[in-house]
């Protein structure tokens, strides 16, 4: 069974640019989330989608991050313009469900802005 | 400066003995767990699960142990290997809510 597939995998911008993240989680999966892990810390929670509709996004910073999922599968989050406090991995997880569920991890997009 | 959050608690062990990593957890509600392995450069990969109504559980050289009483949850890995050398999570939920993931223990397998 395939994984999580994320793209890209690196990115390096430079502040007040752009750039967007995709994710196609494990077929079958109705929950998808997106994580932002900064380096020495747990995977925080920015996002959750059930199908193509949005769950929780209480702690994404809407000023400058935005997320969609619109047919239901595949998800794009993007952000702009990026501070230099966004360099963190974005993980991409799905689950079966909306909770009681193992959530499954992609490998990240590792973003860096100079 | 000063960088916050590099200061991974951090466990040594000799390769072959056995590991226990321990997570105090937030909410006595809660009533899921997972233990998460994170090698570096890629994603937390899932290791074992637990859910409230159990005490314990194995896997493959693996046993999680929940303590209701004090929050507490541990991962034990028989045997440590050095491909067991990584950064562990231990993640709750509360039913019906997401997961909360606790700031991960570095293991680091001696040879």
């Amino acid at each position: 069974e395939a994984g999580v597939a994320q793209s890209p995998r690196y990115k390096i911008i430079e502040k007040r640019q752009s750039v967007a993240f995709w994710c196609n989680p494990i077929s079958g999966h109705a929950t998808l989330y997106w994580y932002q892990q900064i380096l020495g810390q747990g995977p925080k929670l920015l996002i959750q989608f059930q199908n193509n509709g949005v769950v929780d996004d209480s702690q994404l910073p809407k000023d400058r991050f935005s997320a969609e999922r619109l047919k239901g599968v595949d998800s794009t989050l993007k952000i702009q313009p990026a501070k230099l406090e966004d360099s963190a991995v974005y993980l991409c997880a799905s689950s079966l469900a909306l909770s009681g569920n193992t959530i499954y991890f992609g490998e990240g997009s590792w973003l860096t802005v100079v | 400066g000063e960088s916050v959050g590099l200061h991974l608690p951090t466990l040594s062990v000799q390769e072959g003995d056995n590991s226990i990593i321990n997570c105090a957890y937030s909410n006595s509600a809660s009533d899921y767990f997972i233990w998460y392995k994170q090698e570096s450069g890629k994603g937390p990969q899932f290791i074992i699960d637990i859910r409230s109504n159990m005490d314990k559980r194995q896997g493959q050289r693996v046993t999680v142990l929940l303590n209701k009483t004090v929050k507490h949850l541990s991962l034990q890995i028989a045997a440590t290997q050095p491909g067991d050398s990584a950064v562990y999570f231990c993640a709750e939920s509360l039913p019906g809510q997401n997961f909360v993931f606790g700031p991960g223990t570095r293991l680091s397998v001696l040879p």
